[in-house]
């Protein structure tokens, strides 16, 4: 059965440095997602993405985020400096964009877990 | 703004017993959707069950069933003849009609199965 996958796994980072978070959503899928979780806190929304642009985002994700598929497998996400409260479990989800994605099961990846220090 | 509450942490049956999650919502959207998640231990997150809420039969898929009161805004799950595989994190999310798409999540129950 196809699924979501996220690299790396674990990250650990310095304050201020770039990262890149890497997701292979399934294959004939057309909606994108970044989630996180802080530890203790609930799921987060950051981010959604239709047809290489993006269709949503919420207010955590600011100047400091950003989203791209550069190719035909690959939907990244990056934080250009980061920060402490950046630490947490980051998910990358994808959906079949059928119904125009409304309402459709998104199925989610392992997530990364990024430790900013 | 949506909220959604899981008012259990954690909760912990027998093998075979039933065991029943809370969840609740709070919106003013009259067409949405709920869904509730499964997360096990060190693996991601899989769907477990579905409801629109324009549809008034409850969601059943095997085991799983929720119990959808739209006035009340809950939506419990049901989990009978409860197996050691079912011991996870399970997650209620709302997604409501115009919103994108994104998933407003709940807290968190921590379920575990007791052989």
């Amino acid at each position: 059965e196809p699924e979501v996958t996220q690299t790396p796994s674990h990250q650990v980072t310095q304050m201020g440095q770039e990262v890149i978070l890497r997701c292979v959503p399934i294959s004939n899928h057309l909606y994108f997602y970044w989630y996180r979780q802080i530890l203790g806190q609930k799921v987060e929304f950051l981010v959604s993405f239709y047809n290489n642009e993006i269709s949503e985002k919420s207010e955590i994700f600011d100047d400091q985020f950003s989203v791209e598929r550069p190719d035909g497998s690959n939907f990244t996400l990056k934080i250009r400096s980061t920060k402490l409260e950046d630490s947490a479990m980051y998910f990358c989800a994808s959906s079949e964009g059928l119904a125009g994605g409304l309402g459709e099961t998104q199925y989610f990846g392992p997530g990364t877990r990024l430790l900013v220090l | 703004a949506q909220t959604v509450t899981q008012s259990q942490p954690e909760m912990s049956v027998q093998e075979a017993e039933t065991v029943t999650l809370s969840c609740t919502y709070d919106t003013s959207e009259n067409n949405y959707y709920l869904f509730w998640y499964k997360q096990p231990p060190s693996r991601q997150m899989i769907l477990v069950i579905r409801q629109e809420a324009y549809k008034q039969q409850n969601a059943t898929e095997n085991r799983f069933s929720v119990n959808f009161q739209k006035a009340a805004k809950s939506f419990s799950l049901k989990i009978s003849d409860s197996q050691l595989g079912d011991t996870a994190m399970y997650f209620c999310a709302f997604m409501k009609q115009d919103s994108n798409y994104q998933l407003i999540w709940g807290a968190g129950t921590k379920l575990i199965i007791k052989p």
